[in-house]
């Protein structure tokens, strides 16, 4: 089976620069999650969706993030536009069912800001 | 909202050895899932345990076992004859229906040859 897939795995900006980024779930799970991960920390939850709705959207900052599943699959995560304090890994994972089930992650990609 | 605390930031264990992770949540739940994720140097997450809260039986996954006390709030994670592949960083994070995964700051585990 698939694992979560993601991409691009590294990418360098300047800062007020756009960048987006996507990820691909396992097939068949509903849920799916976008993380960031600032270095020396655990993830932090930005986004998830049921499906193709929001869940929960509550720590995403809206005025420069913003994120869309189309179609309740793939699903790309945008920054624009980005600041030095974005540097980080975003995660991407899914679980088959939203509530208690695992959650299985993607390599994530690693964004630099300069 | 949940808190996670993993009080060990760095840990060290030579090869074939046992080490223990400790973690402690906070949660007013009575019905939850707890986990432990590695991380290793490749970045990705992955899971190594899971527990429900509603079992008293401790969960094992070959050589990883944790010691889940509900009424401390207390899951640490036990790895015995640790191995070089075991180098990682290890999270902590309890779920609750309704919440969100939380994870603690993580303990950088080193196994040594």
């Amino acid at each position: 089976e698939a694992g979560v897939a993601q991409s691009p795995r590294y990418k360098i900006i300047e800062k007020r620069q756009s960048v987006a980024f996507w990820c691909n779930p396992i097939s068949g799970h509903a849920t799916l999650y976008w993380y960031q991960q600032i270095l020396g920390q655990g993830p932090k939850l930005l986004i998830q969706f049921q499906n193709n709705g929001v869940v929960d959207d509550s720590q995403l900052p809206k005025d420069r993030f913003s994120a869309e599943r189309l179609k309740g699959v793939d699903s790309t995560l945008k920054i624009q536009p980005a600041k030095l304090e974005d540097s980080a890994v975003y995660l991407c994972a899914s679980s088959l069912e939203i509530g208690t089930d695992t959650q299985y992650f993607g390599p994530g990609t690693r964004l630099t800001v300069l | 909202a949940q808190t996670v605390t993993q009080s060990q930031p760095e840990m060290s264990v030579q090869e074939a050895e046992t080490v223990t992770l400790s973690c402690t949540y906070d949660t007013s739940e009575s019905n939850y899932y707890l986990f432990w994720y590695k991380q290793p140097p490749s970045r990705q997450m992955i899971l190594v345990i899971r527990q429900e809260a509603y079992k008293q039986q401790n969960a094992t996954e070959n050589r990883f076992s944790v010691n889940f006390q509900k009424a401390a709030k207390s899951f640490s994670l036990k790895i015995s004859d640790s191995q070089l592949g075991d180098t990682a960083m290890y999270f902590c994070a309890p779920y609750t229906s309704g919440s969100r995964l939380t994870f603690g700051e993580g303990t950088q585990l080193t196994v040594n040859p």
